[in-house]
């Protein structure tokens, strides 16, 4: 299996612009996580879906976040209107279950830089 | 009572030696502390990850110290190697919470081997 596929791996833009980030997660995994890492707050999980469905979305930051699963393998997260204070590493991660040991796999990230 | 607490922040050892990082907790309730590893550019990679039922757990050269009446953890990496240079998080979760186990990372340590 390839892995967790992100796109852009990365992204420059300027502040005010709408901004899409894709990912294709494990062929089988029922979970699907996006993070943002910054250095100043660390690894942050946005939002987590569950067979294409969003289950908690308590850590998207503003209403300007939004995410989508259409299909099993395929999510997006979008920024709309983006701002300088996005600029962050954003990764996508999936795992087969939700079981505590159920491993997250992490994709390569999107680095955005938001002017 | 979500934080895990990490350190040192960076962590310089030289070739042969051994490195420490250390993990605090607040929340009894997790019970499940997986360790994490990146490389610049790439995603976060599961390495180890303990249950709080041991007090330690070793995979190669990479061991997990728990102490559950302390509230912490530790990986220590012996005859650490270059190639060992990385970003290390330890993170943890509960599986009482019900559905996912969403994982909670510490702030990362930054590990750099000299040769």
């Amino acid at each position: 299996d390839a892995g967790v596929i992100q796109s852009p791996r990365h992204e420059v833009t300027e502040m005010g612009q709408e901004v899409t980030l894709r990912c294709k997660p494990i062929s089988g995994h029922d979970y699907l996580f996006w993070y943002r890492q910054t250095m100043m707050r660390g690894l942050e999980l946005l939002i987590y879906f569950n067979n294409n469905v969003p289950i908690d979305d308590s850590g998207m930051p503003e209403d300007r976040f939004s995410a989508k699963m259409p299909n099993a393998s395929f999510s997006t997260l979008k920024i709309q209107p983006s701002e300088p204070r996005d600029s962050a590493v954003y990764f996508c991660a999936s795992s087969p279950g939700g079981g505590a040991t159920d491993t997250q796999y992490f994709g390569p990230g999107t680095r955005l830089t938001v002017l | 009572q979500q934080q895990v607490k990490q350190s040192p922040q960076s962590l310089i050892v030289q070739k042969g030696g051994i490195s420490i990082i250390n993990c605090a907790y607040e929340n009894t309730a997790f019970d499940y502390f997986p360790w994490y590893q990146q490389f610049p550019g790439k995603g976060p990679a599961l390495l180890i990850a303990i249950r709080p039922d041991v007090s330690e757990k070793k995979e190669g050269r990479f061991t997990i110290s728990f102490n559950k009446s302390a509230k912490q953890f530790s990986l220590h990496i012996m005859d650490s190697q270059p190639g060992d240079s990385a970003t290390y998080f330890c993170a943890a979760s509960s599986s009482l919470s019900g559905g996912y186990n969403k994982l909670i990372f510490g702030a990362g340590t930054r590990l750099a081997v000299h040769p």
